[in-house]
């Protein structure tokens, strides 16, 4: 089973809509990351957290909310889609405690907002 | 501000031929240097990390990488590259503080197609 995993894979859907994207981990690491990725702009970071009670804005949080539900789980909300937010979402983990704390990628969620 | 440069988009080799994929970076201290690798329709994947120490770093799949500081590079090579390697190749630095890479600064990829 994939370590950092990622659901929906795939979602469609119309502006105004809210959606949430989750991400889960059994790597045990304290640290969670949600990016988005642009083609042409490589990845950009939105939210990111060190444990459950620590949340911090990321490069582009606007337009993005998070919840760290536990230690395994963080979750990207959009409380109203616009199209622009059309990207490929990855979440990632990572563990002070291990050299330069490497982070470690989800499989991604590509999600189209019409 | 910390940046990381990718100054080639697309690179198209042949197989068997060797590759170097270019990454420079803009940071104030010794930095955390990383390589990924995105095939179509997956995640990303580590390659390979510099911390310190030897600036040559081996990676899998065969991938290689340089940390230079005089000019502020950590390119990529692979000696024969296969026709699995054609995908996309991110460089990134860690600018974190207090030496953590809490924030990963990517480039933009390289994308990579291997002729037969």
């Amino acid at each position: 089973d994939a370590d950092v995993t990622q659901t929906p894979r795939n979602r469609i859907t119309k502006t105004g809509k809210r959606i949430m994207l989750e991400c889960s981990q059994t790597k045990g690491h304290d640290r969670m990351y949600w990016y988005r990725q642009d083609p042409g702009l490589g990845l950009r970071l939105i939210y990111y957290s060190f444990d459950v009670k620590d949340i911090n804005k990321g490069e582009i949080s606007d337009g993005y909310s998070v919840s760290r539900q536990a230690q395994a789980k963080f979750s990207l909300s959009l409380e109203s889609a616009i199209p622009n937010q059309t990207a490929l979402y990855f979440c990632a983990t990572s563990d002070l405690s291990t050299p330069g704390d490497t982070q470690y990628f989800g499989p991604g969620t590509r999600l189209t907002v019409l | 501000a910390q940046s990381v440069t990718q100054p080639d988009i697309h690179i198209t080799v042949s197989e068997g031929a060797s590759l170097e994929l270019r990454c420079n970076y803009s940071y104030g201290a010794t930095p955390y240097l990383f390589w990924y690798v995105q095939s179509p329709g997956q995640g990303l994947q580590l390659l390979l990390k510099y911390f310190s120490g030897d600036t040559l770093v081996q990676g899998i799949k065969g991938f290689e990488a340089e940390f230079k500081r005089s000019q502020s590079s950590f390119n990529l090579r692979k000696p024969s590259v296969h026709w699995s390697d054609a995908a996309e190749y991110f460089c990134a630095v860690g600018a974190g503080y207090g030496g953590a890479t809490n924030k990963l600064i990517f480039g933009t990829g390289t994308l990579l197609a291997v002729q037969p």
